[in-house]
């Protein structure tokens, strides 16, 4: 899978937007980005994913930049159940059921 | 909502010791993984199964071994436990292979060798 680069952290309000960047600029044409996201002490949680168009669902909105070579996982509202370490990956189209490989991820801390 | 549930989520264990650890997801998903995670090592696949009866070495089986008699339930064995094999133990299933597959994890089993 290719690589991804995120920040270490971030801290955001609660009741406020979060913006989480990703960068990978090595992506392929056929690479889908994946967000997970893993709260203390629990397993991690599939949060969204993309292709190209941006996409949105009850958790979150991913927006991908044109060329892909970046994505933002966007949190509407957030609370403090929000408080986790979020992945993005990116899985390739190599065929048939295979691992996840996360990075360090970014640490987002939500302040009440 | 999909469920996948872990034997336990904490266990002690001597070294040397035979572990079981099992896993069991309501879905129906054909494909489940076993994973571990340990600080600034990020997760590992150690095996995955896409069918009753297949499994498949991910990339650290060494010391392990997998068994999946039905399709709902993925067990991980550690033959004899060693204290490098203390770490968080994870679960996961999927329905879909390839690229668009979302993966729903276990809440974790936290191993410690001793």
């Amino acid at each position: 899978d290719a690589k991804t680069t995120q920040p270490n952290s971030m801290e955001s309000n609660e009741e406020e937007p979060v913006h989480l960047p990703c960068n990978h600029s090595t992506i392929s044409g056929t690479d889908y980005i994946h967000w997970y996201r893993q709260l203390p002490s629990q397993g991690p949680e599939y949060v969204i994913h993309g292709l190209t168009s941006n996409v949105n669902n009850r958790m979150a909105s991913l927006a991908i930049a044109e060329d892909r070579k970046s994505s933002t996982l966007i949190l509407h509202r957030a609370t403090l159940r929000d408080a986790a370490v979020y992945y993005c990956i990116l899985r390739d189209p190599g065929g048939g059921a295979d691992g996840l490989t996360f990075g360090k991820g970014t640490h987002l801390i939500i302040q009440p | 909502d999909v469920k996948v549930t872990q034997s336990s989520r904490y266990l002690v264990k001597r070294t040397g010791e035979k572990v079981f650890l099992e896993c069991v997801q309501d879905m129906d998903h054909e494909n489940m993984f076993w994973y571990r995670q340990d600080p600034g090592l990020g997760l590992r696949l150690i095996y995955f199964s896409y069918d009753v009866k297949m499994k498949e070495k991910g990339d650290i089986p060494e010391g392990y071994s997998v068994s999946r008699e039905k399709k709902e339930r993925f067990s991980l064995i550690l033959e004899s436990a060693s204290t490098n094999q203390t770490s968080m133990y994870l679960c996961a299933s999927s329905f879909l292979q390839g690229p668009g597959d979302t993966q729903y994890f276990g809440p974790g089993t936290r191993l410690t060798v001793l």
